[in-house]
């Protein structure tokens, strides 16, 4: 019964591939997020969607696409892999315009 | 640019002490969240204060939010080894669901 559920856990990769990182919610919420924690603990907002729709794009390389099947799962692809890519990637949920976001258990990214 | 910053970034405190952690952020926000994150793990809900004033307990924690100061304390009350994890505190200043999170304060209590 896991709210919002990401897989996989762990990812390790070597720089150049390419990379997805899936993300599911069931708990009837309409916007999803996708944020990057980096080695030093910083969270950052990468993307939004509502209703399957782009909200909130934040300064990312385009080598990361975010994708919205339906509202309840957000995938996050990403082409060429660079070491800098390597961070935990959390997802998130929430009702649009309500206050609380529920996180997922991260995805830790290890590119070598 | 907005900025929130917490302080401090690390805090070693002994069990039964009481402490503060600060959060001050650079924009007006009427909405601020208090997050706890355990060593490799996801981050948890604390608290979200809605309105200037706003103050809110659970347990040894409690919130408050002064919006004209921009500021959010997180007071310690008595503090027990359970309560060592890393304390975030974020906001939406623009009431986009868009959430820019503080630098972090990373709490260990020892006995």
């Amino acid at each position: 019964d896991t709210a919002v559920s990401q897989t996989p856990k762990y990812l390790v990769t070597q720089m150049g591939n390419d990379k997805s990182i899936k993300c599911e919610q069931n708990l009837g919420h309409d916007t999803m997020y996708w944020y990057k924690q980096d080695s030093k603990k910083f969270l950052k907002i990468m993307f939004s969607y509502n209703n399957k729709e782009l909200i909130i794009n934040e300064t990312v390389p385009n080598r990361f696409s975010p994708k919205s099947p339906d509202k309840a799962h957000l995938n996050l692809h990403i082409n060429s892999l660079e070491l800098g890519d390597s961070a935990v990637y959390f997802c998130a949920s929430s009702i649009r315009g309500a206050t609380e976001q529920y996180f997922g258990p991260g995805t830790r990214l290890t590119v070598t | 640019e907005l900025k929130v910053e917490q302080n401090p970034l690390f805090l070693s405190m002994q069990e039964g002490k009481n402490y503060t952690i600060y959060c001050n952020y650079s924009t007006t926000s009427d909405r601020l969240y208090w997050y706890r994150q355990d060593p490799g793990k996801s981050l948890e809900s604390l608290f979200v204060l809605l309105s200037n004033g706003a103050v809110k307990q659970e347990g040894r924690l409690m919130a408050s939010l002064d919006t004209k100061a921009r500021l959010s304390t997180l007071h310690i009350t008595a503090a027990v080894h359970d309560l060592s994890a890393t304390y975030f505190c974020a906001v939406d200043p623009y009431n986009t669901d868009k959430l820019i999170f503080g630098t972090g304060t990373r709490l260990q209590v020892f006995p």
